[in-house]
């Protein structure tokens, strides 16, 4: 069965700071990527996926993640926090070549961006 | 183009009753997913609906169910709650392509508080 672990379940930063929030996935065959986010009050959006090709791939809001097939990660990025970045975000896998299109999510990081 | 609608957004439910939650997905949507959402397990997959016809179901009991009409339109329901059943039920649209290699877009939620 697949897993997803996001090994940081908080963190706190002052404004202009960079992120880095880490995703680790198990599962063998070939999978799909998806950083979604989750603002105060707010229904979950997608920040970026990744199904194939260029293992760096770009988002919106200047996020960016690569996938590191060796390493099954797919860590999230931004050079720059805002205070309005404050949100949770979700790391999500489905499986390329099982055709399932269920998503199985990691536990979440809670994203805190002090002024 | 209009996002996922649910209904109801709030429901207050006593232990052994039963609850219908609604979801409208995208149009031209034709795939839909429920999830739940707890403090304890996050994020899980339910099931997913495709043409009227369950494509895909995850871990729960059989209380769970759904259907999906002609128009897309589904809903899930669940009986005889328990307390545990207390959570955010998330709806997800999707194209429903063959291939799984699409976004899903997530509703607000319905949040379900069990007394």
């Amino acid at each position: 069965a697949q897993s997803v672990s996001q090994h940081n379940h908080h963190v706190i930063l002052s404004e202009a700071a960079s992120l880095e929030l880490g995703c680790n996935y198990s599962y063998g065959g070939t999978v799909n990527l998806f950083w979604y986010v989750q603002y105060p009050g707010q229904h979950l959006q997608l920040l970026l996926k990744y199904f194939s090709g260029d293992p760096l791939v770009k988002g919106i809001k200047g996020f960016e993640a690569e996938f590191i097939k060796s390493k099954f990660s797919f860590n999230l990025r931004k050079p720059s926090v805002q205070w309005s970045d404050t949100a949770e975000y979700f790391c999500a896998v489905n499986g390329g070549d099982t055709g399932r299109r269920a998503l199985t999510f990691g536990s979440g990081t809670r994203l805190q961006v002090q002024p | 183009k209009a996002g996922v609608t649910q209904t109801p957004r709030y429901l207050i439910k006593t232990r052994g009753q039963q609850v219908t939650l609604s979801c409208s997905p995208i149009s031209g949507h034709r795939s839909v997913s429920w999830y739940q959402q707890t403090p304890g397990q996050g994020l899980q997959f339910l099931f997913e609906y495709f043409s009227e016809t369950q494509r895909n179901k995850g871990n729960f009991p059989g209380r769970f169910s759904g259907r999906q009409f002609s128009n897309s339109r589904s809903e899930m329901n669940v009986s005889t709650l328990e307390l545990g059943d207390s959570a955010l039920y998330l709806c997800a649209s999707s194209l429903g392509g063959l291939e799984n290699k699409e976004t899903q877009y997530f509703g607000p939620g319905t949040r379900l508080l069990v007394l």
